[in-house]
């Protein structure tokens, strides 16, 4: 496998259900983020991971919660969700170097639907 | 809050025109990043642009950031279906966190053979 793969595709729960989204890079990269894509709304950046470390929590709601193992996985674990939470959750990774220019590889995303 | 316009929102052609996209802001970046992407996957990169008023092209894609880094602008000569996409404009910081990219809405172009 090359690139960034999230698992699972889709994925629909209730509100009171407890999941997680998965995200593995196989590009060596040291840096990994959670972005959330909605309908007519910018990317909305979530969490920034940098060799393993939390960076970056842009006032996320604790009902989502990150957590990043090693540098080429990161999960989102999803609890007692709201149905606007409903999105498409882009994991992507980047090799930061010292300069702000770092483009970032993007896995195809997770469809979540909250019902 | 920083913001990146991009305008058209959506864009429907026919096959072999020209088409330009806007991205704009009051802010000033030190680089600016276009991606696209197609139905059911993520974002890719196509060009990373860092000086002001530089010209970049891609095959049939043009790609130029303003003399003042506040704004960019994609042109697209003879599109084709496979051009079909969201383009996406993210705005790089001076000094700003790294990887805290500011995005635009997108410009979904579709392109009819």
């Amino acid at each position: 496998e090359t690139g960034v793969t999230q698992t699972p595709r889709h994925l629909v729960m209730g509100m009171t259900n407890k999941k997680s989204l998965k995200c593995e890079q196989h590009l060596g990269h040291n840096a990994m983020y959670w972005y959330k894509q909605s309908a007519k709304k910018p990317l909305e950046l979530m969490f920034v991971y940098n060799f393993k470390e939390q960076t970056e929590n842009n006032s996320v709601p604790s009902r989502f919660s990150p957590e990043c193992p090693n540098s080429s996985h990161l999960f989102l674990h999803l609890h007692t969700l709201q149905p606007e939470d409903s999105a498409l959750y882009l994991c992507a990774s980047s090799q930061l170097s010292g300069t702000d220019n770092s483009p970032l590889h993007f896995g195809n995303g997770t469809r979540l639907t909250v019902t | 809050t920083q913001l990146l316009e991009q305008s058209p929102q959506f864009l429907s052609i026919q096959e072999g025109e020209n088409l330009t996209v806007y991205c704009n802001s009051s802010s000033v970046f030190s680089s600016l990043q276009w991606y696209r992407q197609e139905p059911g996957e993520g974002p890719v990169l196509l060009v990373t642009v860092v000086t002001g008023g530089e010209v970049k092209k891609l095959k049939r894609l043009t790609f130029q950031f303003g003399d003042a880094r506040k704004d960019s602008s994609l042109h697209i000569t003879a599109a084709q279906p496979g051009d079909t996409g969201l383009y996406l404009c993210a705005g790089v910081n001076y000094g700003g966190s790294q990887g805290n990219l500011i995005f635009g809405k997108g410009t979904k172009l579709s392109v009819k053979p």
